[in-house]
């Protein structure tokens, strides 16, 4: 089955610098590729995804490169702000649905 | 309110004692799932549903038996679980086709066993 692993566990940056957050898949089967955040209490919710026959996608601060032949994808987080301090997931899915997620970067945004 | 919704939001139970998770979902999807959230294992697949047949059992112990009687609702049935068990446990759902796509969660339900 796939495999998701993700880097790293913990993130610290000041306000205003950027943060990456790196995820590597083990199923080549695997063409979608979600990002979600989860603030303290509440529910996983997308912030961004991208399938395989794109390798960068960019929405304001936040953008997502994928490297398919690495099986490697990371999330770029520009100009941080306080609100961005949350737990992080990428996940790697494929036909039928099936998400696999990562274990989660709890990046912390310091003034 | 729309969405996914699950309840009760918190629940204690004895080790002894049968309860149920619910979940609804209000968007049309043909998917439903069942995740386990904890320390150890932040997002743990339990159960995937598609078009209302159990397409996955990710090696969930008999005490978690989940019930999906249409695209709609996805049940939780708990018994005779384990402090270790305690955790989050939270319902997604989407909409299945030729690919991957974006699955949408519930809050959760807190679940303490004591």
């Amino acid at each position: 089955g796939e495999n998701v692993e993700q880097h790293p566990s913990t993130l610290s940056v000041q306000e205003g610098d950027s943060a990456v957050i790196k995820c590597t898949y083990s199923d080549s089967a695997s063409n979608y590729f979600p990002w979600y955040k989860q603030e303290l209490g509440k529910r996983p919710q997308l912030i961004i995804d991208i399938r395989s026959n794109v390798g960068e996608k960019k929405d304001q601060r936040i953008a997502v490169t994928l490297n398919k032949t690495a099986k490697h994808f990371s999330l770029h987080i520009t100009e941080t702000q306080p609100e961005d301090s949350a737990v992080y997931f990428c996940a790697a899915g494929r036909k039928g649905n099936k998400l696999t997620f990562g274990t989660g970067t709890q990046l912390k945004v310091e003034l | 309110e729309t969405g996914v919704t699950q309840t009760p939001r918190h629940l204690v139970m004895g080790m002894t004692n049968k309860k149920s998770l619910k979940c609804e979902q209000h968007l049309g999807h043909n998917a439903m799932y069942w995740y386990k959230q904890s320390a150890k294992k932040p997002l743990e697949l339990m159960f995937v549903y598609s078009l209302e047949e159990r397409v996955e059992n990710n090696s969930v112990p008999s005490r978690f038996s989940p019930e999906c009687p249409n695209s709609s609702h996805l049940f939780l049935h708990l018994h005779t679980l384990q402090p270790e068990d305690s955790a989050l446990y939270l319902c997604a759902s989407s909409q299945v086709r030729g690919g991957g796509t974006e699955a949408f969660f519930g809050q959760g339900t807190r679940l303490t066993v004591v």
